[in-house]
């Protein structure tokens, strides 16, 4: 099993509401992360997990929350976004912490739609 | 600070080759990637080389590298529409990747 896996794969949602993304990966990759990927952009970083804590945050505004509950899985929590959230949000793993060489697979992405 | 840069569209047609082009500014010794991305989808690892080499070769595709110039290109040999893409260069930087705007290869029957 060499995929990672995101659901859902389409998200449309109110300002007020609360969502989660969620990604699953069953490689035994301790390295997680999630992308932020606009319209006809490149990805850019959001998160880095390694060993399920938190050692990364790229000045994420806090209406964005992660969450690795354990070392397959990965959360997203969603909470007041705005409309210029909507985006394509791709998770990745590695098998360690982004070192030299460290192969990162990609999700699918989940394409958010904030109205 | 560091950037990738690539040309933003390519145009070929079925069964030529197609070259893609990135430039990058960093010259320490890195691995520099290629991704494809799909209308919709996730990036898919094509291929990657590390700034030692000058090229590799993998069936389809072979990536040069030219480290004086800091510009490496991949090449893709009898195109097809399948290959029709998003195509990201990426270059190691710390603990992320950074990636070039994207190249969109359109490939035409």
């Amino acid at each position: 099993d060499t995929e990672v896996t995101q659901t859902p794969k389409h998200l449309v949602m109110g300002m007020t509401n609360k969502k989660s993304l969620k990604c699953e990966q069953h490689m035994g990759h301790r390295a997680m992360y999630w992308y932020k990927q606009k319209a006809k952009k490149p990805p850019e970083l959001m998160f880095v997990y390694s060993y399920e804590k938190l050692s990364i945050n790229e000045s994420v505004p806090s209406r964005f929350s992660p969450e690795c509950p354990n070392s397959s899985l990965l959360n997203l929590h969603l909470h007041a976004l705005q409309p210029e959230d909507s985006a394509l949000y791709l998770c990745a793993s590695s098998q360690e912490p982004f070192r030299t060489n460290e192969k990162l697979f990609f999700g699918s992405g989940t394409q958010l739609s904030v109205l | 600070g560091e950037d990738v840069e690539q040309s933003l569209f390519l145009s070929v047609r079925e069964g030529d080759s197609s070259v893609i082009n990135c430039t990058y500014t960093d010259s320490s010794s890195t691995y520099l990637y290629w991704y494809k991305q799909e209308p919709g989808a996730g990036l898919q690892l094509l291929t990657y080389i590390f700034s030692n080499m000058d090229m590799k070769q993998d069936q389809r595709l072979t990536v040069l590298l030219n480290k004086k110039d800091k510009h490496l290109s991949l090449r893709i040999a009898d195109t097809q529409t399948g290959d029709s893409a998003i195509y990201f260069c990426a270059k190691e930087a710390g603990t992320a990747l950074i990636f070039g705007k994207g190249t969109t290869l359109s490939v035409s029957s």
